[in-house]
């Protein structure tokens, strides 16, 4: 099946730097990607669509200028946490869809954890 | 969005067959049933999905009543690979075809 790759699986980092996270979408094109968070216990929280060409599209309540998403081919985006702080430690996934198929299809997430 | 109701967690031993209900009394005419299911420290992993009759694939099947008010997913014989959160989430495959997640069923499988 079509496969979406995430990088890097597990990042450590200081409070105050920044963090990237790419997403790639190996076999197939995706002019719309996912950006997800996921808390310890709880489920899946969208933050962003992030589009092909243009500006990501924001979930209320989830700062745009604190989550860097750069979606600039048609295989691959970026979410950029900026100035990392210990708040956001915790698990982030993309996804990107197969739309002929109506499926989507998950990375395997990385965990942020920010000291 | 329509929601989806699921129990909270189930419990199965291994090599039984499991039952995953879900309840969508609110679903539209153009919403398809999807099944996701996520591992422990792992993204959510397409099972399978349906708009009106049962499917089946190499994974699962899914049952759909005839009033699309409820769905039930099947796994034949559970594995302890099977052990993971189920969701049953409503997609219209309209707009920008963004998924909304629920809490899921908690499936744990017993040896």
């Amino acid at each position: 099946g079509a496969v979406v790759s995430q990088h890097p699986s597990r990042v450590i980092c200081k409070s105050g730097t920044s963090v990237k996270i790419e997403c790639r979408s190996l076999d197939f094109q995706a002019t719309t990607m996912f950006w997800y968070r996921q808390f310890p216990k709880q489920s899946l929280m969208l933050m962003a669509t992030s589009n092909e060409g243009s500006k990501a599209t924001y979930e209320q309540g989830v700062e745009k200028d604190k989550f860097l998403i750069n979606h600039a081919s048609l295989t691959l985006s970026t979410l950029t946490v900026t100035s990392a702080h210990p708040e956001d430690s915790s698990f982030y996934i993309c996804s990107a869809g197969q739309l002929a198929k109506n499926i989507q299809y998950f990375g395997a997430g990385t965990r942020l954890s920010v000291l | 969005d329509a929601k989806t109701t699921q129990p909270n967690s189930m419990e199965s031993n291994e090599e039984e067959p499991v039952h995953l209900p879900c309840n969508h009394s609110t679903i539209s005419g153009t919403d398809y049933i999807h099944w996701y299911r996520q591992l422990p420290s792992q993204g959510p992993e397409y099972v399978i999905h349906g708009l009106t009759s049962n499917v089946n694939n190499r994974m699962a099947s899914l049952a759909i009543a005839e009033d699309r008010k409820s769905s039930t997913l099947i796994l034949h014989r559970a594995t302890l690979r099977d052990a993971a959160v189920y969701y049953c989430i409503l997609f219209s495959g309209a707009g920008s075809y963004q998924l909304t997640f629920g809490k899921g069923t908690k499936l744990s499988v017993i040896p």
